[in-house]
Formats: structure tokens, C-alpha cells, sequence
């Protein structure tokens, strides 16, 4: 199965920071990474697929990029509604899928 | 609007076998195009795929639970049932169920059931 790797686990920022959340696969997946948002006690929710497509509705700071193994999600200027856990998800292998352990971005 | 709705017992023994429901609506478990998904998330942990099951009533599991797993569907309730035999402790978790298309090119998960806590304690 294929591995996929967060960093950092967790990260502190401060509003209006931009932030970096990288995402490592074990194998090449091509372009075939999600992303997700969690808040505490909610489901996630889908950010961006095919890598770098943003989700309908979903602000245009947030920015995917990457191919291969290596991916990043970068926000470019954080809002209070930003700080969450994020995920990243493999579908290359689909239909068994893998996600990232999540990096948690909190308040500094 | 497509919405999915998580069921089940919030509590079960060691041993015993979970089953739980996830009650679709805004889409059609026959369409062609989607199917619908288990995930599980252990308090705290990261998210852990289970299984899907498809239009044409494929179905495919995480290989490492593949022995517990069932996953069926009813399609006049508009209904995806999971059922995990020999619950842990370990089992306890957050169990959501996604729609997923079938293409597999756009192989992610939108939208989410508002999950369902499951604790197995004794």
C-alpha cells in the first residue's frame, strides 16, 4: 500500500501567516492527491483534488501543487476559519485509497 | 442536495458485530456514476479507508480488515449497510460514509456523512 506522509504534525501560525503543509507519497501517484479540511467534531471536508483543482466554493488562497511523491497545500494568508487538521489522500490506486497521518494548524 | 446520514449503535461489546447505515439522499445508489464509501477515524488519528461499494454492486475492501468487512446496499431505501464482525477496543472510532464516483481518476470523497462515534468497551 501506499504510504503517505504529513509535515509537520502540527504547525502554529498567526492569522494573516502564510502557511506550507507538505505531503509525501511512498511511490509516484501521478496527480492523483486530495486534500481535506477537518474542524473538531466535524467531518472533513474536500479542499482540492487532481492535486491543484480547487473545490467549488472553496477560497482562492488555498493553493495545491505537486506531482509525483512530493505535494504541497499552501494558504496564503490564514483566516480564523483556516486553523484545522488538514489531510491529503491518495487515489491512485483506487479503488484502495490512503491518507496522509493529517497536520494539525493551530493558533500561535 | 446530496447528503449522507450515518446510523448505528454508539456502543458495542468486544467480540460483537457492528452494522451500520448510511442513508443517501440527493443521489441515486443505481446511478451510473457514484458509489459510497466507509472511512473510520480513531479519536485523535488520522482517517483509515474501509470500503466501497459501487452502481454495479462491486464492492472492494481495505485488505488489512478485508475478513470483517461487508458492505451491501439497498437501493429502494436509498441505503449503504457496514458490517464489522469481532469488534476491539481498538475499533473505536469516528465511522463516516462519502460518495465517491467510480471513475477512478476522481477517486476523493465529497460530501461526508456528519459521522458516527462508536465506542467498543465492554
Amino acid at each position: 500500500a501506499i504510504r503517505m506522509t504529513q509535515s509537520p504534525s502540527s504547525l502554529s501560525a498567526s492569522t494573516g501567516d502564510r502557511v506550507t503543509i507538505t505531503c509525501r507519497a511512498s511511490q509516484g501517484i501521478s496527480s492523483y492527491l486530495a486534500w481535506y479540511q477537518q474542524k473538531p467534531g466535524k467531518a472533513p471536508k474536500l479542499l482540492m483534488y487532481a492535486a491543484s483543482t480547487l473545490q467549488s466554493g472553496v477560497p482562492s488562497r488555498f493553493r495545491g501543487s505537486g506531482s509525483g511523491t512530493d505535494f504541497t497545500l499552501t494558504i496564503s494568508s490564514l483566516q480564523s476559519e483556516d486553523f484545522a487538521t488538514y489531510f491529503c489522500q491518495q487515489y491512485y490506486t483506487y479503488p484502495a485509497i490512503t491518507f496522509g497521518q493529517g497536520t494539525r494548524l493551530e493558533i500561535k | 442536495q446530496v447528503t449522507l446520514k450515518e446510523s448505528g449503535p454508539a456502543l458495542v461489546k468486544p467480540t460483537e458485530t457492528l452494522t451500520l447505515t448510511c442513508t443517501v439522499s440527493g443521489f441515486s445508489l443505481s446511478n451510473a456514476g457514484m458509489g459510497v464509501t466507509w472511512i473510520r477515524q480513531p479519536p485523535g488519528k488520522a482517517l483509515e479507508w474501509l470500503a466501497h461499494i459501487f452502481p454495479n454492486d462491486e464492492k472492494s475492501y481495505n485488505t488489512s480488515l478485508k475478513n470483517r468487512l461487508t458492505v451491501s446496499k439497498d437501493i429502494s431505501k436509498s441505503q449503504v449497510v457496514l458490517t464489522m464482525t469481532n469488534m476491539d477496543p481498538v475499533d473505536t472510532a469516528t465511522y463516516y460514509c462519502a460518495r465517491i464516483p467510480v471513475v477512478a481518476a476522481e477517486g476523493w470523497f465529497d460530501p461526508w456523512g456528519q459521522g458516527t462515534l462508536v465506542t467498543v468497551s465492554s
